[in-house]
């Protein structure tokens, strides 16, 4: 069992739509998670990171955490076309110099 | 402010090649990271390094080698090209964003190098 697992998709929703990204963990013993953005045949951008027991908000992006389920979400509300990209899920642990575990990554097409 | 920067960006080696792929940052970065990425397998971890003169290996390391001889630069190395190499590499440099717990770093990547062995 891979220890960050992500449904790679592909995922297409009409513009305006919410959005709903998922990653599963098994390994408890990590305390952030990031989320990355990555366009086509380009390097992943940092979108956004939280910790093990919070939930954060930036404008139309929202990462949740549940810990209970190991289950890690980024939301997307109303969807742009410019948002259309693969979507990487990470996970590190405070104490391996940043270190990161990766997602396979969500392929998202946003249509007009 | 460059951020992270990667050369080459292409390159196409023949079996049994060598060469050098030359990572920079000019964020001041402790952290550096060398990742491969390859369809249907996420980003993985070659080697990195937490600071000038150290390396340490990631989750797929055979057939690279890595030095960071200053603190702004992080080189891959492979000495014996494979098909098997043939990925986009990807280098990352990260700090910490605090002192407080949980300790977490932000990690930046470059645009990528896409590596074909023939």
């Amino acid at each position: 069992q891979k220890e960050v697992e992500q449904d790679p998709g592909p995922l297409s929703v009409p513009e305006g739509a919410i959005v709903s990204l998922n990653c599963t963990y098994s390994n408890s013993a990590f305390q952030y998670f990031m989320w990355y953005r990555q366009y086509s045949r380009k390097g992943p951008e940092l979108l956004m990171y939280t910790y093990s027991s919070g939930n954060k908000e930036d404008g139309r992006f929202t990462a949740q955490v549940d810990k209970s389920s190991k289950y890690i979400s980024l939301f997307i509300r109303d969807s742009q076309p410019s948002d259309s990209a693969t979507y990487l899920c990470a996970k590190g642990r405070g104490t391996s110099y940043g270190k990161l575990t990766f997602g396979q990554g969500t392929i998202l097409t946003v249509h007009p | 402010n460059a951020g992270v920067t990667q050369t080459p960006k292409f390159r196409v080696l023949k079996t049994g090649q060598s060469m050098t792929l030359l990572c920079a940052q000019d964020m001041n970065h402790e952290y550096m990271y060398w990742y491969r990425q390859d369809p249907g397998m996420g980003l993985r971890l070659i080697h990195y390094s937490v600071g000038e003169g150290t390396t340490a290996k990631g989750e797929v390391p055979d057939g690279y080698n890595v030095s960071r001889l200053k603190k702004q630069n992080f080189l891959l190395g492979l000495e014996s090209a494979a098909p098997s190499q043939t990925s986009v590499y990807f280098c990352a440099s990260s700090t910490l964003t605090g002192l407080a717990e949980p300790l977490s770093y932000e990690q930046y990547f470059g645009p990528g190098t896409r590596l074909t062995v023939t």
